[in-house]
């Protein structure tokens, strides 16, 4: 199993361009989950959906859009890049509620640079 | 968001050392999972408590649930080179659905 996808690996954008980070997980996880990590911050939660069609609101949602049309794909899009965006973003997917099963499994990362 | 304490921060050690980390909390925790992070990839389950009380061991690395259960401890015996990275506690609060994380202990070792 492929696990949790992240595309593009590494990204730099100038100011005021947008770009979608892709995430895809085969492992029919109904639960996924966007974080950024800052230095000596740890994980953020961005947005986070419960299943197809269903999105929400994390810690830090300003400047960011997700959409989830299907089990598998949960793309984080940003629309206007900010330099406050420069980070690492990872996803990340669950069974249940990140209890059950051992927790989050995550992808290995999307390092982003906004200059 | 509420984010859990973790400490400390960041360690420099000797390989063949022990070491200690822990995670605290003023809220009551209901989970307890240790992450570690390597380089330029996405953290990894290490090991999961689910009970106060509870001592859960993964090879060298020894694990315990909080008797308060507003902490946990993460210790890793004899280390060796492959040990460094950013490792990671996080949490489900008693009530609460998502996880929570700490900030991160990041593991130097020396040879």
């Amino acid at each position: 199993n492929a696990g949790v996808t992240q595309t593009p690996k590494f990204r730099i954008l100038k100011i005021g361009q947008s770009m979608t980070l892709q995430c895809t997980q085969d492992m029919n996880h109904n639960y996924m989950y966007w974080y950024r990590q800052d230095p000596g911050m740890g994980l953020k939660l961005i947005y986070y959906s419960v299943g197809a069609g269903i999105t929400d609101k994390g810690e830090v949602p300003n400047g960011y859009n997700v959409s989830r049309s299907t089990t598998e794909d949960f793309p984080l899009r940003l629309e206007l890049a900010a330099p406050s965006q420069t980070s690492v973003y990872f996803c990340a997917s669950s069974l249940k509620w990140g209890v059950v099963a051992g927790g989050y499994t995550f992808g290995s990362g999307t390092r982003l640079t906004v200059v | 968001g509420q984010q859990l304490n973790q400490s400390p921060q960041s360690m420099f050690i000797q390989e063949g050392e022990d070491v200690s980390m822990n995670c605290t909390s003023s809220s009551i925790f209901n989970t307890w999972l240790w992450y570690k992070q390597d380089p330029g990839e996405g953290p990894v389950l290490l090991i999961a408590l689910y009970k106060a009380g509870e001592l859960t061991s993964n090879g060298r690395l020894t694990a315990q649930f909080g008797i308060t259960r507003k902490d946990s401890f993460l210790n890793i015996s004899a280390s060796i080179p492959s040990d460094v990275g950013i490792y990671f506690c996080a949490g489900q609060r008693e009530g609460a659905q998502k996880l929570v994380f700490g900030q991160g202990t990041r593991l130097t070792i020396n040879p």
